[in-house]
């Protein structure tokens, strides 16, 4: 079965730190591997998603994610928080082999960038 | 730019009602989505359709039912509204393909209140 771990409900950080959102999964296959962004009373929006390839990927707004897939984890990073970042991070997975067209989605982690 | 609409942003409604959200996508998409989001669970799949009048049951389908008549809209019915059904109800749609690494586009959001 499918699963994602957000351990952490919120993380705090000051404004100017690197910030590490974290997300480990479980899939039996190969995942497709997704972050989306939640701002208040908005709906979600894409940041990044790894597919193949290169296991850093870059995304928006100067995210970027690293694939392990030896410790099933694809944690999200940025080098120097805004206070603006503050905000609701999902992590997805979708197994690739799966043949469905489920994500499975992780229960977010609330972001606090503080000034 | 893609666009995911949704009928309202905020209802409220009373145990027992029959409740219509709708959804409409302007990209052609064919797979069309319906979470609903709760703190602390995250974004369960309700329901998911990948072609017109086609439709998957998703991990929480119990009390709600689907219509897809048209490629771009996608219709969550709550038969019969209870308290346990108040949340927030996101729509996403997705481009072609089995795959699974296309991206999900995410409506506003309808938080709907159950009284």
């Amino acid at each position: 079965a499918q699963s994602v771990a957000q351990p952490e409900d919120q993380v705090n950080v000051a404004e100017g730190n690197p910030l590490t959102v974290k997300c480990t999964y479980s899939v039996s296959g190969n995942p497709y591997l997704f972050w989306y962004v939640q701002y208040p009373n908005r709906g979600l929006q894409f940041l990044l998603k790894y597919i193949t390839g290169d296991n850093l990927v870059k995304g928006s707004y100067g995210f970027e994610a690293e694939f392990n897939k030896s410790q099933t984890s694809f944690h999200l990073k940025k080098p120097s928080a805004l206070v603006s970042d503050s905000a609701l991070y999902f992590c997805a997975v979708r197994d690739r082999g799966s043949g469905t067209y489920k994500y499975i989605f992780g229960t977010g982690t609330r972001l606090k960038v503080l000034a | 730019d893609v666009k995911v609409t949704q009928s309202s942003r905020y209802l409220v409604k009373r145990t027992g009602e029959k409740v219509f959200l709708e959804c409409v996508q302007d990209m052609d998409h064919e797979n069309m989505f319906w979470y609903r989001q709760d703190p602390g669970l995250g974004l369960r799949l309700i329901y998911f359709s990948y072609d017109v009048k086609m439709k998957e049951k998703g991990d929480i389908p119990e009390g709600y039912s689907v219509s897809r008549e048209k490629k771009e809209r996608f219709s969550l019915i709550l038969e019969s509204a209870s308290t346990n059904q108040t949340s927030m109800y996101l729509c996403a749609s997705s481009p072609t393909g089995t795959s699974g690494k296309d991206t999900q586009y995410f409506g506003p959001g309808t938080r709907l209140t159950v009284l």
